[in-house]
């Protein structure tokens, strides 16, 4: 158990309205990630962070921004959601040390419906 | 290309069978390999790292290629506790992404009683 949770599990939203997952850790790891997974595409990488408020783009982060002003939580917002931004989402932590080989571990998932 | 190829399956194989999963990445500079498992409507789970000689863990063993860019998972005995989504899941090093992680679309394992 990496001591990770998602809030809130489970969102139906409207097109056009803004939405914010967030995502919480209790073992003060510096990498976090938010990934989206969708049938035929696997998960894919939204956003990064690497520390407080030092953030990347990953592959798809089009309609998506982050947030992360202290070690523990890691927010995903979509400004206007749309009706493709219909998915599962992941957050992930990465686990630091000599011996790591970069082994991610995954929150439980949000599931957003866009309608 | 995808830069993570997997057989989708699904593999439907009986209680007790052996089962290998293989998986091709495109990029040669990759450095970590994995294999996640995926049950349904769950997170992915790390099962394990695959290192450079091979490794095994009970009943699974995973091996990597370089020259070939292929990893392969192998089940013995299969369990119908097996039954999930198998992630073949690669690390490449780069500057500014030094822990991001590409995934495969993943291979679907039933195992049937």
């Amino acid at each position: 158990d990496a001591g990770i949770t998602q809030s809130p599990r489970h969102k139906v939203t409207e097109t056009g309205t803004p939405v914010t997952l967030r995502c919480h850790q209790t073992e003060n790891h510096r990498y976090m990630y938010w990934y989206r997974q969708d049938p035929g595409h696997g998960l894919r990488l939204i956003h990064y962070s690497y520390g407080v408020k030092d953030t990347d783009k990953g592959e798809v982060s089009d309609g998506y921004s982050v947030s992360r002003s202290k070690t523990e939580d890691f927010l995903l917002t979509l400004e206007s959601a749309t009706s493709s931004q219909t998915s599962v989402y992941f957050c992930a932590i990465t686990t630091s040390g000599p011996s790591s080989y970069n082994e991610q571990f995954f929150g439980p998932g949000t599931r957003l419906t866009v309608l | 290309r995808k830069e993570v190829e997997q057989d989708p399956g699904p593999f439907n194989v009986p209680e007790g069978a052996t089962v290998a999963f293989n998986c091709t990445y495109s990029n040669s500079a990759s450095q970590s390999f994995f294999w996640y498992r995926q049950d349904c409507r769950k997170e992915p789970k790390l099962l394990m790292s695959v290192y450079s000689s091979g490794n095994e863990d009970g009943r699974f063993t995973a091996q990597l290629n370089r020259a070939s860019q292929y990893i392969s998972l192998l089940i013995r005995d299969s369990k119908l506790s097996d039954s999930a989504t198998y992630l073949c899941v690669v690390n490449l090093v780069t500057s500014g992404s030094a822990r991001q992680l590409t995934f495969g679309s993943g291979t679907q394992l039933t195992v049937l009683p």
